[in-house]
């Protein structure tokens, strides 16, 4: 059973768009939700993370919003650069945890 | 650079076989996490050891053995290699135990089983 949704499988954005990626879990017990970015050839990178008591975090063009109601969250790239060309996991763990539990992740591309 | 060390970077092996991952964690963490990236079942946790003991076990199958040495390098032992156990394999580091310390990820070390 996966435990955290996430979509689109792939995304094509043009440069100085707006990425938006999202994801949904079911487990209550998720207690914080790190977003990791992965290039080719490299081990995933804590990118930024949020706890549920806040409804969103931002960090320079990288923005989580969360929604606890809802079970969801979603990263959002603003003015999107090439650089930015990687593919990003959602994840979750909870307050007795250590495992990260991933999404699927999300292919993006950033067209110049 | 996370400053998680993998070796080797490629193995390629033939199916029955057994081999070993090894992974120094970052200078000062005590904690190194082993997970499995696949193309089919995503990226997922497979075992825990926190300062040379086992702390949380995942879907690690039984054909699969971790161990954290006193110098706090680890290994991953594979053995009775099956063609679905290829796939990236990473180590991770953290300071502590628990979900408040970020897990660094090395570069991974890539199992082709023919």
């Amino acid at each position: 059973q996966q435990q955290v949704k996430q979509s689109p499988q792939s995304l094509i954005v043009q440069k100085g768009g707006i990425s938006i990626i999202n994801c949904a879990y079911e487990n209550t017990a998720f207690d914080y939700f790190p977003w990791y970015q992965q290039f080719p050839g490299k081990g995933p990178a804590l990118l930024i993370a949020i706890r549920p008591d806040v409804s969103e975090k931002k960090e320079g063009r990288f923005t989580i919003s969360f929604n606890k109601s809802a079970k969801q969250f979603s990263l959002h790239i603003m003015d999107s650069q090439p650089g930015d060309s990687a593919t990003y996991f959602c994840a979750a763990i909870n307050q007795a945890g250590t495992a990260l539990i991933f999404g699927k992740g999300t292919t993006l591309s950033v067209s110049s | 650079d996370s400053g998680v060390t993998q070796t080797p970077k490629h193995l390629i092996t033939a199916t029955g076989q057994r081999v070993t991952l090894r992974c120094s964690p970052r200078s000062g963490d005590l904690s190194v996490y082993w997970y499995q990236q696949s193309l089919d079942q995503g990226l997922q946790f497979l075992i825990q050891y926190y300062n040379g003991e086992e702390r949380a076990k995942g879907n690690i199958l039984e054909r699969f053995s971790a161990q954290q040495f006193p110098d706090l390098h680890s290994e991953l032992n594979l053995s009775s290699l099956e063609l679905g156990d290829s796939a990236l394999y990473f180590c991770a580091s953290s300071v502590g135990s628990g979900r408040v310390y970020e897990q660094y990820f090395g570069p991974g070390t890539r199992l082709t089983v023919t």
